[in-house]
């Protein structure tokens, strides 16, 4: 079956510019995260969506971060203004969401983003 | 503070040389212990969940084992095509944990014919 979507694969752009990321979850997966893969860095939690709950945001490193997932589906990582130090691989995962938790995240290939 | 440290940061084998890697933890409550493995330029790919110390899980050639304060992945008998990084993560419980995994730097294997 289809695993998760993230487009572009690659995105490089000019330092100040708006940058857009795209996430297409898992068919029937209600919960949707966002990390972020730096050198060095190791995977960082960024975001997290489920349902109809409010999300998550406690992971964004700046107000220049935001997202959105619209009819419980898509998801859309924005970064306005976009610094050096944003420069990293963003990665998208889905889980099902069961009593207690523990679901495992599945992940796509990511965005790597590149800024000049 | 959860926290988690992957031991060692990078581990040579030779063909049927078998070894373990180590996912030491700090967490408050324990919702969940993943491994995954992740190929350059792709996505982390999910081997395993250990819910409570003392649980083992298999897949081919791969073992995870569970303690109160640390995970092994055991690889028995690895081949070239088991070359990768090992990331290993936690999910912690309690009402301000969404799900969130924290995960370790990661061990990266070589595994030489």
């Amino acid at each position: 079956g289809a695993g998760v979507s993230q487009s572009p694969s690659n995105k490089v752009t000019e330092k100040g510019k708006d940058v857009e990321l795209r996430c297409d979850p898992i068919s029937g997966h209600t919960a949707l995260y966002w990390y972020r893969q730096s050198l060095g860095q190791g995977l960082e939690f960024l975001i997290y969506f489920q349902g109809n709950s409010a999300p998550d945001k406690s992971g964004l490193p700046s107000d220049r971060f935001s997202a959105e997932r619209t009819g419980g589906s898509v998801s859309t990582l924005t970064i306005q203004r976009t610094q050096q130090e944003d420069s990293a691989v963003y990665l998208c995962a889905s889980s099902l969401v069961g009593q207690g938790g523990g679901q495992p995240q599945h992940f796509g290939d990511g965005t790597r983003l590149s800024i000049l | 503070e959860d926290q988690v440290t992957q031991s060692p940061e990078a581990l040579r084998l030779q063909e049927g040389e078998s070894s373990s890697l180590n996912c030491s933890y700090t967490v408050s409550g324990l919702r969940g212990l993943f491994w995954y493995r992740q190929d350059p330029g792709k996505g982390p790919e999910f081997l395993f969940t250990l819910y409570s110390a003392g649980e083992e899980k298999e897949k081919e050639r791969l073992k995870a084992t569970l303690t109160k304060k640390e995970s092994f992945l055991h690889i028995t008998a690895p081949k070239p095509e088991d070359s990768a990084t090992y990331l290993c993560a936690v999910q912690a419980r309690g009402s301000s944990n969404t799900g969130k995994l924290i995960f370790g730097q990661g061990t990266t294997l070589q595994v030489k014919p």
